[in-house]
């Protein structure tokens, strides 16, 4: 069964510092992958999506991640952190033909220290 | 302004008392889906629908119903809630189903006793 990981249910960072939130999935075959960021109260947002091509995707807010097939992971990297970017941040894998299903990380809370 | 709304935002009510959680969205958006976050179980989906008319199970149907009789609504329907349906639950609309940039509500939270 397809399954997603999120190692890390809580990060601190500092203000400034860089991120890398850490994501692994388990899918035979290349799946569709995302990240999504819930602020407090709020739904999600889409942050990025990797169907195929280039393995480094560029997302909004200033956040990127890398697609590494042969580790299985889709991490997600921010180079210097904001007090802003302080929310739930989730994983999800999707194989296309599943109705539309996501499959998603338990999700990992990011901290921003001042 | 494009987005998905879900009402109501908060719900509090005592076990088998029927209610509906609306949701609508005024993008013109074929796909719509619902989900419900539980802690440490991440977002698992609870029904969707490709199209007006045209609904289906996901993972944790149990309990639920749906219906899409217009493309812009997608209600949600407990018949009878037990105080495991205790969550927060959340519609999601995409253009298709092949697009996956999917638009959140900011969801529901509802509490059975």
């Amino acid at each position: 069964a397809q399954s997603v990981t999120q190692p890390d249910i809580h990060i601190t960072v500092s203000e400034g510092a860089s991120l890398e939130l850490r994501c692994n999935y388990s899918y035979g075959a290349t799946p569709y992958l995302f990240w999504y960021v819930q602020s407090p109260g709020q739904g999600l947002q889409l942050l990025l999506k990797y169907f195929s091509g280039d393995t480094l995707v560029q997302g909004i807010k200033g956040f990127e991640a890398e697609f590494k097939r042969s580790q299985s992971s889709f991490n997600l990297r921010k180079p210097s952190v904001h007090w802003s970017d302080a929310a739930e941040y989730f994983c999800a894998v999707s194989r296309g033909n599943q109705g539309g299903k996501l499959i998603f990380g338990q999700g990992t809370e990011l901290s921003v220290k001042p | 302004e494009a987005q998905v709304t879900q009402n109501p935002r908060y719900l509090i009510t005592v076990t088998g008392k029927k209610l509906t959680v609306t949701c609508s969205q005024n993008m013109n958006h074929e796909y719509m889906s619902w989900y419900r976050q539980d802690p440490g179980l991440g977002l698992r989906q609870i029904y969707y629908s490709m199209n007006v008319e045209v609904t289906d199970k996901g993972d944790v149907p149990e309990g639920y119903k749906v219906s899409r009789k217009e493309k812009r609504n997608f209600p949600l329907i407990l018949e009878s809630p037990s105080p495991n349906q205790t969550s927060l639950y959340f519609c999601a609309s995409s253009p298709q189903v092949q697009d996956y940039g999917y638009t959140f509500g900011s969801g529901t939270r509802l509490t059975v006793v």
